[in-house]
Formats: C-alpha cells, sequence, structure tokens
C-alpha cells in the first residue's frame, strides 16, 4: 500500500542541539507538508511544499527548516532544539489543492 | 483572520445517544470544511468533507454559511466513534489547511 513514513518515530534531544526528522511518501504526491501537534492547540502548519523547487513557509516556521530532496521526501530541521518545540511532529501529502491530505504516524519530539 | 474553532475539549456521551461536535469557522470567502479524525494509536484521517455531502460511519455534516458553522453529528453514537475530532478549513484557491485544537469524544458504554 502507498504511505507515508516519518522517521524517527521518537526522540529526545538535548537544547541546542541539531536535529532533523524525515519524512517520505510513496503515494506519488506532489504536495507536502509538516505540522506540529501540541495539547489543546491542535495542529498548526510549519512549511508545505508544492514540488522540489517550491517551499512555502506556513503559520509557524520560526525556528525551523525544510528541505524537500525528492518528491518522495521531505524533511524538517530544527537547527537548534529548544524546549517549547517538544511536540508531536506530523507529515501529510496531498495529490490536489484543497484536496485531502494523508497523514504519516508522527514523531515525537522531546527537547530537555 | 481565517480561523476555526471547536469550543469543546471533551464531549462525553453514553452509546446509543446524539452526538454533535461543534465547529465554527472565520472566512470571508468560500471555504472547503472538513473533519479528520484521529482513533486511538491511528493517524489522523479525513472523516468527511462538506462538498462531498455524504455520510460516513454514519456522521453527516452540514456547512451553515449564515452561522459559519460545520457541525458534526451522528444520532447514536457507538462506543468505537470514540476519538479525537478535528474539524479544518481550507482557504479557497489554496494548499492549506487551518485545524481547530479538537474535541475529544467519548462513548461510554
Amino acid at each position: 500500500d502507498a504511505d507515508v513514513t516519518q522517521t524517527p518515530r521518537n526522540r529526545i534531544t538535548k537544547t541546542g542541539k541539531r536535529i532533523m526528522l524525515e519524512c517520505s511518501q510513496t503515494k506519488g504526491h506532489d504536495r507536502m507538508y509538516w505540522y506540529r501537534q501540541d495539547p489543546g492547540l491542535g495542529l498548526r502548519l510549519i512549511y508545505y511544499s508544492f514540488d522540489v523547487k517550491d517551499i512555502n513557509k506556513g503559520e509557524i516556521s520560526d525556528g525551523y527548516s525544510v528541505s524537500r530532496q525528492a518528491q518522495a521526501k521531505f524533511s524538517l530541521s530544527l537547527e537548534s532544539a529548544i524546549p517549547n518545540q517538544t511536540a508531536l511532529y506530523f507529515c501529510a501529502t496531498s495529490d490536489a489543492r484543497g484536496g485531502e491530505q494523508y497523514f504519516g504516524p508522527g514523531t515525537r519530539l522531546t527537547v530537555t | 483572520a481565517q480561523r476555526v474553532t471547536q469550543p469543546e475539549k471533551l464531549l462525553s456521551v453514553f452509546k446509543g445517544a446524539p452526538v454533535e461536535l461543534k465547529c465554527n469557522y472565520s472566512y470571508s470567502g468560500s471555504p472547503e470544511l472538513f473533519w479528520y479524525v484521529q482513533y486511538s494509536r491511528q493517524r489522523l484521517q479525513l472523516l468527511l468533507r462538506h462538498i462531498s455531502r455524504e455520510s460516513i460511519k454514519g456522521f453527516t455534516a452540514d456547512l451553515n454559511k449564515g452561522e459559519t458553522s460545520f457541525h458534526l453529528k451522528k444520532p447514536f453514537a457507538q462506543e468505537e466513534d470514540s476519538a479525537m475530532y478535528y474539524c479544518a478549513l481550507s482557504p479557497y484557491n489554496t494548499d492549506k489547511l487551518i485545524f481547530g485544537t479538537g474535541t475529544r469524544l467519548q462513548v461510554f458504554p
């Protein structure tokens, strides 16, 4: 089955460290997204990409960067992690504007 | 500002009772509206979208532009409906989804 995968699934890191979260998809979708989920705040969009040459900031991009290495891969980086970046991070894909988004299983990140 | 409001963090009902999860939105144009659901230990997934006008797992949602609402309803709740429900808005001609803060539905036996 075509899928959206995220690695790692869990990560504990220290303040100031650089960390990369990876997302891969076999759905053949052009659109990819990174969200973070915090209790009581729902999901908030960090970055999104229409293709390898198109990267867009979302609602809360400060402190994050992304790389679209290929149609199937979209990585999220925290250049210098801080404790308030502790959250559940989701990757999603979509094949159409305004269409259904397909979510990965999530990465639980803890910054100590 | 574009916003989705889900006023209830938690909604608890008994099996067989009617359920209504509230969603209000703030958007000046014609939105696309969705309900996503996250069951325990499963991924977030689409439950339904307003343009399809279909019933999924017994749930329906009607867009009320006058009240800017998109409430999710089910006449008889089942225990397997227990999950986190998110209302989401996609502004016209964009690729973004704006999520509400979610409502946890608990259905007791």
